[in-house]
Order: C-alpha cells, then sequence, then structure tokens
C-alpha cells in the first residue's frame, strides 16, 4: 500500500518552460517533506524540503507547493534546463527532519527537459 | 570527500552466498539510514541508526538482512543466503538531527 504516490512515471519538457512534478500522500501523520533528485549511477541529492506549517517554500528556480488539505504536493521548476534531466522523488516523513525516522519514498518521475 | 562513502561500488555474487556492504557516513551525522531500489521502484527503507542503535528495523524484508553499526559511524549491512530477489541498488544515507539525509552512490548488488 503506497503511501507517497507519482502517478507520472516521466514528463518531457521543453528548455526555458516549467516543470511540474506531483505527488500525493495517504498518510496525515507526514509532516515534513522533501524532493530529491536522482542521476543515473549516482545517490539522490536533496533538493527541497517543506515543512506541514507552511504551503509553499521556494529556492531559486524551485518551488514546492504543500496542499495538506488534498494530501498533495507538486515541485516546480522555472525555468526548465537541460541539466534538470534527472529522476525526482518525493519523500515525506512523519516528524521534522529526516533523522527522526525514516522517509518514505515515490517511484519516481524521471523528467527530460530537451532543448 | 565529505560526503556518505559507500562500498564496493558493484557486487555480483551467486545465489546462496552472504555478502556485506559497507556506509561510511558523512562526520558528526548521528543518524543512519539503508534503503534499496529495486528495478523500477522507489526507494525502500531497510533500517535506521541512531548512534550505534537501531530504534527502527521495520523495513528488513526478512530476517536474512541484517546491519550494525559501529563507533557511531561505519555501518555494515549483511545479506545472508542472498536470492535473486536481492538483487538492487542498495542506498546509505545519514543526516544531523532534524536535516535532510545525505546519500552515497549507492552498491549494485547482482544475485546470479
Amino acid at each position: 500500500d503506497q503511501q507517497v504516490k507519482q502517478n507520472s512515471p516521466s514528463l518531457s519538457v521543453q528548455e526555458g518552460r516549467i516543470s511540474i512534478l506531483n505527488c500525493d500522500y495517504t498518510n496525515s501523520m507526514f509532516d515534513y517533506f522533501l524532493w530529491y533528485k536522482k542521476y543515473p549511477a549516482e545517490g539522490p541529492t536533496f533538493l527541497i524540503s517543506i515543512s506541514s506549517i507552511k504551503d509553499k517554500n521556494e529556492d531559486g528556480r524551485f518551488t514546492v507547493f504543500l496542499n495538506k488539505s488534498a494530501k498533495h504536493l507538486s515541485l516546480h521548476i522555472v525555468p526548465s534546463q537541460p541539466g534538470d534531466s534527472a529522476v525526482y522523488f518525493c519523500a515525506a516523513s512523519a516528524s521534522y527532519g529526516g533523522s527522526q525516522g525514516n522517509l518514505i519514498f515515490g517511484k519516481g518521475t524521471k523528467l527530460s527537459v530537451k532543448p | 570527500g565529505a560526503g556518505v562513502s559507500q562500498s564496493p561500488s558493484n557486487k555480483v555474487t551467486e545465489k546462496g552466498k552472504d555478502v556485506e556492504l559497507r556506509c561510511d557516513p558523512i562526520s558528526g551525522h548521528t543518524a543512519l539510514y539503508w534503503y534499496r531500489q529495486s528495478l523500477g521502484q522507489g526507494l525502500e527503507f531497510l533500517i535506521y541508526f541512531q548512534g550505534n542503535s537501531a530504534p527502527d528495523k521495520s523495513g528488513l524484508p526478512s530476517d536474512r538482512f541484517s546491519a550494525e553499526r559501529t563507533g557511531g559511524s561505519v555501518s555494515t549491512l549483511t545479506i545472508q543466503r542472498t536470492q535473486q530477489e536481492d538483487s538492487a541498488v542498495y542506498l546509505c544515507a545519514s543526516s544531523k538531527p532534524r536535516n535532510e539525509q545525505f546519500f552515497g552512490p549507492g552498491t549494485r548488488l547482482t544475485v546470479l
């Protein structure tokens, strides 16, 4: 039973346009959410996070939106660049900060940004 | 380097053999995690260490899997009597309290 779902296995976007990656969760105890980016043959790299007390967090070209009532979060990348092409994982935790417990990951969305 | 390191990077073994995977966390990170990613799947949590103790072992798929951590640093994940379904990339991560996890490059395990 997947607690974190990324329903789009892949997404293709033109360079310069917006990329929107979506994530849904089922566990209402989750209060900390993260996005990781993964290149082939490398470990996941932390990208951006948001706690449940916020509904938006922005870092440069990356913005994460959280809709608690819908149990939905999304990652926006604007403008998209070819170097953003990677697999993006959504993750959630039931306590603030990953070190309080394990992260539950989605299956990932492969983003391809075409020049 | 200052990142999480894992060894070996690749391991090919025969069914029934035991394997040991090693993780060197970032210095000063008290929390250490093991995950695995099977083909086409997301990251699956295996075990979490806080210091040398493992308060959460809920993700270990069977009693063939065990892990230890010594000196609050290096961790070893051991898989006994490997099976083909154990083939996956095994990822280790570490973190400071209340911070994001930093991942190593992983060990790709192939069980023939």
